[in-house]
């Protein structure tokens, strides 16, 4: 158990509905990640927050939207769902925004199914 | 930008046997990281290799950092069935940031 909770675990919706992934981090770390895995694009970066500020994009779609509350917990708003927004959203935390001992530990994931 | 690959994508191996997964990635970095991942599982962090030539071993896993030709290896050392899981390495982005890029994964299948 890495200390990174995500919640749900499991979402089924369909497509051109709105969903909200939850995310809190390990206690004591300022920064929050999100990852997309899909068995098209593998695992890839989406964003990152660092104590309530955004840090860094990846390849995170216009239709989603992520923010950092100041208890540091974080949600990933997706909007109209496209069957390919399918995929594994995993959320990771680390202490500081970036630097070399800066390991990044992964929460269980969000399983979405988008019908 | 930065780029990694891993191979190989799938490997069958039999217990006992040693084999080596192998990481390039296109960038200077100074971060290279090792994760397993088991089926609809998170992602569990193995290795963490912040220098050139560093080298770590856990249990039957073994692995390497080269800076200067941009390659890791994760070494496994007589496999057992405990070990079939998909290894993926990753790269930090070095500058302002901890993006991480992800290889696509090798899937280890480890056969009695």
């Amino acid at each position: 158990d890495s200390g990174v909770t995500q919640t749900p675990k499991h979402l089924i919706t369909a497509t051109g509905q709105r969903v909200t992934l939850r995310c809190s981090p390990r206690s004591g770390d300022l920064s929050v990640y999100w990852y997309q895995q899909s068995l098209d694009q593998g695992l890839q970066f989406l964003i990152q927050y660092y104590n309530g500020e955004e840090r860094a994009k990846g390849n995170i779609l216009e239709r989603f939207s992520a923010q950092q509350f100041p208890d540091l917990h974080s949600e990933l708003n997706l909007s109209s769902l496209e069957l390919g927004d399918s995929a594994l959203y995993f959320c990771a935390s680390s202490v500081f925004g970036t630097g070399l001992y800066n390991e990044q530990f992964f929460g269980p994931g969000t399983r979405l199914t988008v019908l | 930008e930065l780029k990694v690959e891993q191979n190989p994508l799938f490997l069958s191996m039999q217990e006992g046997k040693n084999y080596t997964i192998y990481c390039n990635y296109s960038t200077t970095s100074d971060r290279l990281y090792w994760y397993r991942q088991d089926p609809g599982k998170s992602l569990e962090s193995l290795f963490v290799l912040l220098s050139n030539g560093a080298v770590k071993q856990e249990g039957r896993l073994m692995a390497s950092l080269d800076t200067k030709a941009r390659l890791s290896t994760l070494h496994i050392t007589a496999a057992v069935h405990d070990l079939s899981a998909t290894y993926f390495c990753a790269v930090g982005v070095q500058g302002g940031s901890e993006k991480l890029v992800f290889g696509k994964g090798t899937k280890l299948t480890v056969n009695p």
